[in-house]
């Protein structure tokens, strides 16, 4: 079993609409979550994180956390063109060796 | 805030040679940096994690000798491609820690490096 597992896609949805990611991991013990963006050719840009169980917004942006389940995702309301990238979760312990363990991410396509 | 640099954005260099990427961190100050590899359509690959002023402590498989990392200061880490081959050809990332802060990476733009 993969440490953090995403589907590799391609998701595919309309402009408008929302597209949800998914993520789920392994170590109960992990504290951090982060989603990540990476456009072709470029490297990872931070898009959000989270620490506590529930829901965080940031713009279009919406993150859902239950340890429990031991799932995260990513809510983008009203996508765009511009939103086609893979999304990376990224899980962490947290302390002091602050390594990071990255999904594989899952590409996602807004067709306009 | 957390702008993290790398130089060269591009290398191409010949096998054998040897190659230094430089990761800064401009605005703030970083225990940790980290040194990933990622190969075309695939996942982000972690070499090493780099901490200011101790060795850095590499990946399962990541030759310590091939890819040396120095970490200078709390602003500045280095990774050296030695003896580069074609198989080192790769797109090498770097991220970084806020000094007191959270777990939280800021990667740099990332050099892409092609021997020829």
């Amino acid at each position: 079993q993969k440490e953090v597992e995403q589907n590799s896609g391609p998701l595919s949805v309309p402009e408008g609409a929302i597209a949800s990611l998914n993520c789920t991991y392994s170590d109960r013990g992990s504290q951090s979550f982060f989603w990540y963006r990476q456009y072709s050719g470029k490297s990872p840009e931070l898009i959000m994180f989270i620490y506590s169980n529930g829901d965080k917004e940031d713009g279009r942006f919406t993150a859902q956390l239950n340890k429990a389940s031991q799932y995260v995702s990513l809510l983008i309301r009203d996508s765009q063109p511009s939103d086609s990238a893979t999304y990376l979760c990224a899980v962490s312990r947290s302390g002091g060796y602050r390594k990071v363990t990255f999904g594989t991410g899952t590409k996602l396509q807004v067709i306009p | 805030g957390a702008v993290v640099s790398q130089h060269p954005s591009r290398v191409i260099c010949k096998s054998g040679t040897s190659v230094k990427i430089e990761c800064r961190s401009l605005d703030f100050q970083a225990t940790t940096m980290f040194w990933y590899r990622q190969f075309p359509k695939k996942s982000l690959m972690l070499m090493a994690t780099s901490n200011e002023g101790s060795k850095a402590t590499y990946e399962q498989g990541v030759e310590k000798d091939k890819f040396l990392i120095n970490h200078a200061s709390l602003t500045l880490s280095t990774l050296t491609v030695t003896s580069a081959h074609p198989e080192d050809s790769s797109f090498y990332i770097c991220s970084a820690t806020l000094l007191a802060g959270t777990d939280t990476q800021y990667f740099g733009p990332g050099t892409r490096l092609t021997v020829l």
